[in-house]
């Protein structure tokens, strides 16, 4: 198994403030022959399930705001929230599917 | 517009098998590179992906639960099944199906049902 680790476990920020989240995994999840990193981040609110937002480590999925934003390669990973919103307080989730999936613990972000 | 939905039992008893059913719409099974997984959630806890079937049948397994999993599909009736013997308390979870695309990040899920393995 690829294990993955998040990093914080939780953050508070101020509204309108950036959010950065990071993830690692225990081994390369970058594909070299089609040059793509195989991770997602999800967002989940209490009492629902998880919402993609991110997939190939950085291509935003369709209708989540342009405030979120993914970068890295290899096996070191983030996620910035440009300027918090309200509505962004949730639990983040990283997911490699390099080979058999696997989540990050995640990282629970809040209001400061 | 693509929705999935859980169902099965909400209480099962240490050493029974549990079954799940996933019925799904908006897709098909039958198309390349579709396929359906299952994902699990502790109270409080994180996700756990626990299996995933192909739209030609190939399947594949957590390897920490691989021994107690099967998931199957029935394509006919837009559904896919799994099941998981041996249940035990720490298998209390919310379970959830989800449809994956071309990669195996998953876009779509369903609402999830909440399973208490309890005597």
């Amino acid at each position: 198994d690829i294990v993955m680790t998040q990093s914080p476990d939780s953050l508070a920020v101020s509204l309108g403030e950036r959010a950065t989240i990071n993830c690692r995994s225990s081994q390369t999840v970058l594909y070299s022959s089609n040059n793509k990193n195989y991770l997602a981040w999800y967002q989940q609110k209490p009492g629902q399930p998880p919402k993609l937002l991110i997939y190939w480590a950085s291509t935003r999925e369709s209708g989540v705001p342009d405030r979120f934003s993914g970068s890295g390669s290899g096996t070191d990973f983030t996620l910035t929230i440009s300027s918090l919103q309200a509505e962004d307080v949730a639990v983040y989730y990283c997911q490699q599917y390099y080979t058999t999936p696997t989540f990050g613990p995640g990282t629970k972000v809040d209001i400061k | 517009q693509i929705t999935l939905k859980e169902s099965g039992p909400t209480l099962v008893k240490p050493t029974q098998t549990l079954t799940l059913t996933c019925t799904f719409s908006g897709f098909s099974l039958r198309t390349s590179e579709v396929g359906v997984a299952w994902i699990r959630q502790p109270p409080g806890k994180a996700l756990e992906w626990l299996a995933l079937i192909y739209w030609d049948g190939d399947t594949r397994y957590s390897p920490s639960l691989k021994s107690r999993l099967t998931i199957t599909k029935d394509t006919s009736k837009n559904q896919v099944v799994l099941t998981m013997t041996n249940m035990d308390p720490v298998d209390t979870a919310t379970y959830y199906c989800a449809h994956r695309k071309s990669g195996s990040y998953f876009a779509y899920w369903g609402q999830g049902t909440l399973v208490t393995v309890s005597s």
